[in-house]
């Protein structure tokens, strides 16, 4: 079954570190976006990827940093300059950036201890 | 202001009609989509619906479209408890755009 599949679903963070959200797909897609996601406030986009080895902000990626070594992976790592890290975090993708409909992981619940 | 927009709850009777609604300030040719999110879970399409288009219906769903007044509603027959979750709208762009989803809550 193609999908995304995000790891882990619960991630607890204390303070000072740096945490390492996955997300991998096998839907042959060379978009794929990190989202997070705060009550009451919709989606809010951190990092987008359109191609492998290239990837650019969003709105809101200061304390955040991700990487595109591999069409399949983007994970996205959740460094201690971001100060309010708490927050379900969700990655999706498409086909192509703009051309299609995106697809979501399940999401990964970060909490800071 | 947000490019899309959606009232954030709506609270219903099982058994009853929902309607959700969404407007939107682009109005270039696109698709148009509704996801649904149950709790602590990602979003899954719903159904979508091209902008040269009225009205789609799929099963229970109807999606409506006034592309004058930029506004895009889902209408839910016969809502049950399952309904119960967020829902967003989303318009197909470069960086997919979503508004800040409605909550649903459905009670006996």
């Amino acid at each position: 079954d193609g999908g995304i599949t995000q790891s882990p679903k619960y991630l607890f963070r204390k303070e000072g570190q740096n945490v390492t959200l996955s997300c991998e797909q096998n839907l042959n897609h060379d978009a794929m976006y990190w989202y997070r996601q705060d009550p009451g406030q919709g989606l809010r986009l951190i990092y987008y990827s359109q191609i492998v080895n290239d990837f650019q902000k969003g709105d809101i990626a200061e304390g955040y940093s991700v990487s595109r070594e591999k069409k399949e992976s983007f994970p996205l790592t959740v460094t201690s300059a971001q100060k309010n890290p708490t927050a379900f975090y969700l990655c999706a993708s498409s086909i192509q950036q703009g051309r299609t409909e995106a697809f979501f992981g399940q999401g990964t619940r970060l909490t800071v201890v | 202001g947000e490019d899309v927009e959606q009232s954030l709850f709506l609270s219903v009777r099982e058994g009853d009609s929902s309607v959700i609604n969404c407007t939107y300030t682009d109005s270039s040719s696109t698709y148009l989509y509704w996801y649904k999110q149950e709790p602590g879970a990602g979003l899954q399409l719903l159904t979508y619906i091209f902008s040269n288009m009225d009205m789609k219906q799929d099963q229970r769903l109807t999606v409506l479209l006034n592309k004058k007044d930029k506004h895009l509603s889902l209408r839910i027959a016969d809502t049950q408890t399952g309904d119960s979750a967020i829902y967003f709208c989303a318009k197909r762009a470069y960086i997919p755009t979503f508004g800040r989803g409605t909550s649903l809550i459905v009670h006996p």
